[in-house]
């Protein structure tokens, strides 16, 4: 079946512009999850969402980072004022309940790059 | 704060040497150890989840156990498709919402050469 998706799979802006990611996750999915990847490292999470609210978004660096998942469904990552410390892979991942160790299954990420 | 390290940092092996993996973590009480598999360019993959020290999981040519302080893959007579950067994340049991947090370690990266 289909799994996580996420577009665009490359996103190149410049300093201070505002950017949408976005993420399909596996039909049937309650739960929703972002992690940043930088180069070298482990994923880093960043918010969750358990259907349409935010369950947990204690890893957002900073209130440029916001995300929605208006219909419990689609969910898009929105940076505003983009800064090069930005630059990462973006992950998306699904998961069927969103419980107590539910696998989580990712997306090919969208490599963003501020220039 | 939960933490995971992960060593080596990079591994070669022949094809049929046997090694391991490491992944030690801290976290406040542990819900579940997970371990991923990374190709270049592409997200991770889940391997396994273990819950309790002193289980073991099974898949091919890989093997993970879980102890009270670290969790050990044992890759077993490896082929050059094994190569790939294997991740190791732990879900934290704080009493809180965070049921979903996965703390990552920064990986390590396996290189099978035939």
């Amino acid at each position: 079946g289909a799994g996580v998706s996420q577009t665009p799979s490359n996103k190149v802006t410049e300093k201070g512009k505002y950017v949408e990611l976005r993420c399909d996750p596996i039909s049937g999915h309650t739960a929703l999850y972002w992690y940043r990847q930088s180069l070298g490292q482990g994923p880093e999470f960043l918010i969750y969402f358990q259907g349409t609210g935010a369950a947990d978004d204690s890893g957002l660096p900073n209130d440029r980072f916001f995300a929605v998942r208006p219909e419990g469904s689609v969910s898009t990552l929105k940076i505003q004022r983009t800064e090069r410390g930005d630059s990462a892979v973006y992950l998306c991942a699904s998961s069927l309940y969103g419980g107590s160790t539910d696998t989580q299954y990712f997306g090919p990420g969208t490599r963003l790059t501020v220039l | 704060e939960d933490q995971v390290t992960q060593s080596p940092e990079a591994l070669r092996l022949q094809e049929g040497e046997s090694s391991s993996l490491n992944c030690s973590y801290t976290v406040s009480g542990l819900r579940g150890l997970f371990w991923y598999r990374q190709d270049p360019g592409k997200g991770p993959e889940f391997l396994f989840t273990l819950y309790s020290a002193g289980e073991e999981k099974e898949k091919e040519r890989l093997k993970a156990t879980l102890t009270k302080k670290e969790s050990f893959l044992h890759i077993t007579a490896p082929k050059p498709e094994d190569s790939a950067t294997y991740l190791c994340a732990v879900q934290a049991n704080d009493g809180g919402t965070s049921y979903g947090k996965l703390t990552f370690g920064q990986g390590t990266i396996l290189t099978v050469h035939p």
